[in-house]
């Protein structure tokens, strides 16, 4: 089993749709979680952290399940700025080892 | 603005060409990485450096060698590469061992092996 597993997509959704991203990790001890976003030809940049409790930046809104182990994404009211590559990152054992998922590739439609 | 510097941005080597590649970040972090990116692919992790020493190696071909000459500077000496080693190579950098630190990216350099 990977590591770190995303559902590669791709997510073609209209403007204003709502659209949630899942990824699972298989170390039940793992404590870090994000999320990137990137752009095509573009580094990934943070998109956000995600905590214990979950955490909303404006129109994402990130969560944890620990008993199941994924984390997830929401994006709500999408816009077409919105379209890129998704890559949920975990650090498996807590000591530097940052890995990536698939990524999710997301295209918001007008 | 990227707070991690890579150069040069675009590279091109023959096969039998020495290079390298340069990374440097002053935001004190103590963890450099290099990632690894093909088309249509996630990063994939090629070594980590944490406080100057190599820490983790993703059984990476020897004609990759990484090099953290001090606590801000990331290099990856290249030798005898092949054209599928063509990909964006990421460096990034974040504090060691803490929880909810994130990785901080260059922009990346464009590698191209003729």
């Amino acid at each position: 089993r990977k590591e770190v597993e995303q559902d590669p997509g791709p997510f073609n959704v209209p403007e204003g749709a709502t659209v949630a991203f899942n990824c699972t990790y298989s170390n039940s001890a793992s404590q870090s979680f994000f999320w990137y976003r990137q752009d095509c030809r573009k580094e990934p940049k943070l998109l956000m952290s995600v905590y214990s409790s979950g955490n909303e930046d404006g129109r994402f809104t990130a969560q944890l399940n620990r008993a199941s182990q994924y984390i997830s994404l929401l994006i709500r009211d999408s816009k077409l700025s919105d379209s890129a590559t998704y890559l949920c990152v975990v650090n498996p054992n807590n000591n530097n080892d940052m890995r990536f998922g698939a990524g999710t590739r997301l295209t918001v439609k007008p | 603005d990227t707070e991690v510097t890579q150069t040069p941005k675009h590279l091109v080597m023959g096969m039998t060409n020495k290079k390298s590649l340069k990374c440097e970040q002053h935001m004190g972090h103590r963890a450099m990485y290099w990632y690894k990116q093909k088309a249509k692919k996630p990063p994939e992790l090629m070594f980590v450096y944490s406080y100057e020493k190599l820490s983790i190696n993703e059984s990476v071909p020897s004609r990759f060698s990484p090099e953290c000459p001090n606590s801000s500077l990331l290099n990856l000496h290249l030798h005898a590469l092949q054209p599928e080693d063509s990909a964006l190579y990421l460096c990034a950098s974040t504090h060691p061992a803490a929880i909810n630190s994130p990785l901080h990216f260059g922009n990346g350099t464009r590698l191209t092996v003729t």
